[in-house]
């Protein structure tokens, strides 16, 4: 069965704190996505990554970046948090050319930056 | 660029009553898309895609959706709803590359009253 697991299911940090989300899956994917969702825009996307060391700038990049060390892992960073960052976390996976594959997404985290 | 609208922020409906939420895309191309359903504190789980042929699809939990072509829309529907499809709902359009990005849109919050 499919699994996309996210470290935790609720953070709360404070302002000015470095923030990790760990995302893992375990389908071998070579793509794997992190997104926020806030009320109203529906699921935005923050990075990507294509493979191990790999990544690219979404729709909302700025005030995050991403590590990719191994396949299966793909981590949010929050440098330092910022009370606009809470939100909820979303990451999710695909198989690479697999156009019509749909992404598997983990359970979210949210986040609550004080 | 993709791009999706859900025109309906909030849809309430009586048990047993019929449902459509509403999907427009933008897309250049034959597009893949996609309806997800998020329970509360869940992440997304996929109700049915579209990909090509047939233009009505079947998912799970009794859903059905239609595309077409012509309205640029794929809407949801469901005979009959349960209190259990509280929920909201995901319209999605993907890209048919190898790095499949989705586009979601804002999202339908779905109240089922007895």
């Amino acid at each position: 069965d499919v699994k996309v697991t996210q470290s935790s299911r609720y953070l709360v940090k404070r302002t000015g704190e470095k923030v990790f989300l760990e995302c893992v899956q375990d389908m071998d994917h070579e793509n794997m996505f992190w997104y926020r969702q806030d009320p109203g825009l529906g699921l935005r996307l923050i990075y990507f990554s294509y493979d191990v060391k790999m990544k690219e700038k979404g729709d909302i990049p700025e005030g995050y970046s991403v590590s990719r060390e191994k396949k299966e892992r793909f981590s949010l960073i929050l440098e330092s948090a910022s009370t606009n960052q809470t939100s909820m976390y979303l990451c999710a996976s695909r198989k690479r050319l697999a156009g019509r594959e749909t992404q598997y997404f983990g359970p979210g985290t949210r986040l609550l930056v004080l | 660029a993709q791009s999706v609208t859900q025109p309906d922020i909030h849809i309430t409906v009586s048990e047993g009553a019929s449902l459509e939420l509403r999907c427009n895309y933008s897309y250049g191309a034959t597009p893949y898309l996609f309806w997800y359903v998020q329970s509360p504190g869940q992440g997304l789980q996929l109700l049915l895609k579209y990909f090509s042929g047939d233009t009505l699809v079947q998912g799970i939990k009794g859903f059905e959706a239609e595309f077409k072509r012509s309205q640029s829309s794929f809407n949801l529907r469901k005979p009959s709803v349960h209190w259990s499809d509280a929920a909201e709902y995901f319209c999605a359009v993907g890209a048919a590359d190898s790095w499949g990005k989705f586009q979601f849109g804002a999202g339908t919050q779905v109240v089922v009253t007895p």
